[in-house]
């Protein structure tokens, strides 16, 4: 039972350099999300994906790209890190946007500390 | 724009305690809502999905109720245990816009034993 799988767990970085999350799932989802949370801020999408090929941006995008080339696999990159990009990075998946199957699934989080 | 409130942010009871945690929200149009369980440093973990057509989930120990007209939520813990110490989170997915949760900052349970 994999579900939501998130890597690396940690990571620091250094003011400037760059680095890619990768969050992969296992249950054929069609939508997928990145999140930050920063403390008394709640969680807040920075961009998201309904389907391999696609993404589009959310509340907080600047600063990130992000790439779905397989169904499976959401990554998150950020090409020159700023100590505001200091957070907790949660990707979600779920199968459709309406009906019954929109339970959101998290994966376990990355705490980044860019120095 | 959708705003999620949890109050209150923190709450302590002791163990066996019957406790409700509270969430609002300001749109009343969403698909559903929700509640998350949040242990420290680890991610989040879904207890309970409401569609916006029903009133109440229930599993186990915990029941979810949704008051959309109001934009009113409540996760009621029977029994408390020092295991449901953790943080909880309502989210709601709003029907318009970004395909997104809308998350609150949660409400940090501690039971004691």
């Amino acid at each position: 039972n994999a579900g939501v799988t998130q890597t690396p767990k940690f990571r620091v970085l250094k003011t400037g350099q760059s680095m890619t999350l990768l969050c992969a799932q296992d249950m054929n989802h069609e939508y997928m999300y990145w999140y930050r949370q920063d403390p008394g801020m709640g969680l807040r999408l920075i961009h998201y994906s309904v389907g391999e090929g696609t993404t589009a941006k959310g509340e907080v995008p600047d600063g990130y790209n992000v790439s779905r080339l397989k169904k499976q696999n959401f990554l998150l990159g950020l090409e020159s890190a700023a100590p505001s990009q200091t957070s907790v990075y949660f990707c979600a998946s779920s199968y459709s946007r309406t009906g019954m199957n929109t339970e959101a699934f998290f994966g376990q989080g990355t705490r980044l500390t860019v120095v | 724009k959708q705003e999620v409130t949890q109050i209150p942010a923190a709450l302590s009871v002791p163990e066996g305690e019957n406790l409700v945690l509270n969430c609002s929200f300001t749109d009343s149009a969403i698909y559903n809502l929700q509640w998350f369980r949040q242990d420290p440093g680890k991610g989040l973990t879904s207890l309970l999905l409401i569609q916006s057509s029903q009133r109440e989930q229930t599993s186990g120990r915990l029941n979810a109720s949704l008051d959309k007209s109001s934009g009113r939520s409540t996760l009621y813990i029977a029994a408390s245990q020092p295991g449901d110490s953790a943080t909880y989170l309502c989210a709601v997915k709003r029907v318009t816009g970004a395909n997104n949760l809308f998350f609150g900052t949660g409400t940090r349970l501690t039971v004691i034993p």
